[in-house]
């Protein structure tokens, strides 16, 4: 069964919009993870934010911040002031504690396309 | 510096021949992890050694192998390649100390024939 699910296989936006990107997730853990990674059109997967579940507070970094939603196990990844170059897949993953962080479940992706 | 190599960047393969695949990464990460990734499908863990322990998940157990001879070097090795083993093979580190964020390499793009 699908843990992590991103219903937007693709996205689009203007360049300067603010993005948001969609992702729910199935756990009956208390403590785990959820991470945003892009992938380059090489193939790399780039780390991007981590919100953990203990914390309520949104995550921020740089141009991107998530918001958390942990009652409804979904969460938003938000771009700010989106460019071309953010162009690309978003992955969201999930990682929990029982696991000892170590297994990783991924969804399967939503596809950005910023438009200059 | 998070740096993960993998080696080849891209290979072609004929049905029925070994494919080994090679990761090293740099940041003595004590784990490291090998994901399959096809087109509008999610990564898929293959693998993963954690220190010297290798865990592999059960549907792929007896599809991959690997080896980790140092904290800095891990293998994906396929012994008789098929044609629904191409895909995108990404390797990766993370670190128990570190949060355990996953640190990617570029990825090996297998195509096999």
């Amino acid at each position: 069964a699908q843990r992590v699910t991103q219903v937007q296989p693709t996205g689009s936006s203007q360049w300067g919009e603010e993005v948001t990107l969609d992702c729910s997730y199935e756990t009956s853990e208390y403590f785990y993870r959820i991470f945003w990674y892009r992938q380059l059109f090489s193939g790399e997967m780039v780390f991007l934010i981590y919100q953990p579940s203990f914390d309520t507070q949104n995550q921020r970094s740089g141009r991107y911040s998530v918001v958390f939603q942990k009652s409804f196990k979904s969460i938003s990844l938000v771009i700010s002031a989106s460019q071309p170059e953010d162009s690309g897949t978003y992955f969201c993953a999930l990682s929990e504690l029982n696991t000892g962080y170590q297994n990783f479940y991924f969804g399967k992706g939503t596809s950005l396309t910023v438009i200059p | 510096d998070t740096t993960v190599k993998q080696n080849p960047r891209y290979k072609l393969a004929r049905v029925g021949k070994p494919v080994n695949l090679i990761c090293s990464q740099t940041m003595n990460h004590d784990t490291m992890y090998w994901y399959q990734k096809k087109p509008n499908q999610a990564p898929k863990l293959l693998l993963f050694y954690y220190d010297k322990i290798l865990n592999r998940e059960a549907d792929t157990f007896e599809k991959f192998q690997s080896s980790r001879p140092n904290n800095s070097f891990c293998s994906l090795y396929i012994g008789s390649a098929g044609l629904e083993y191409s895909a995108m093979y990404l390797c990766a580190s993370s670190s128990r100390r570190g949060g355990n964020t996953l640190y990617f390499g570029e990825g090996s793009r297998l195509i096999v024939v």
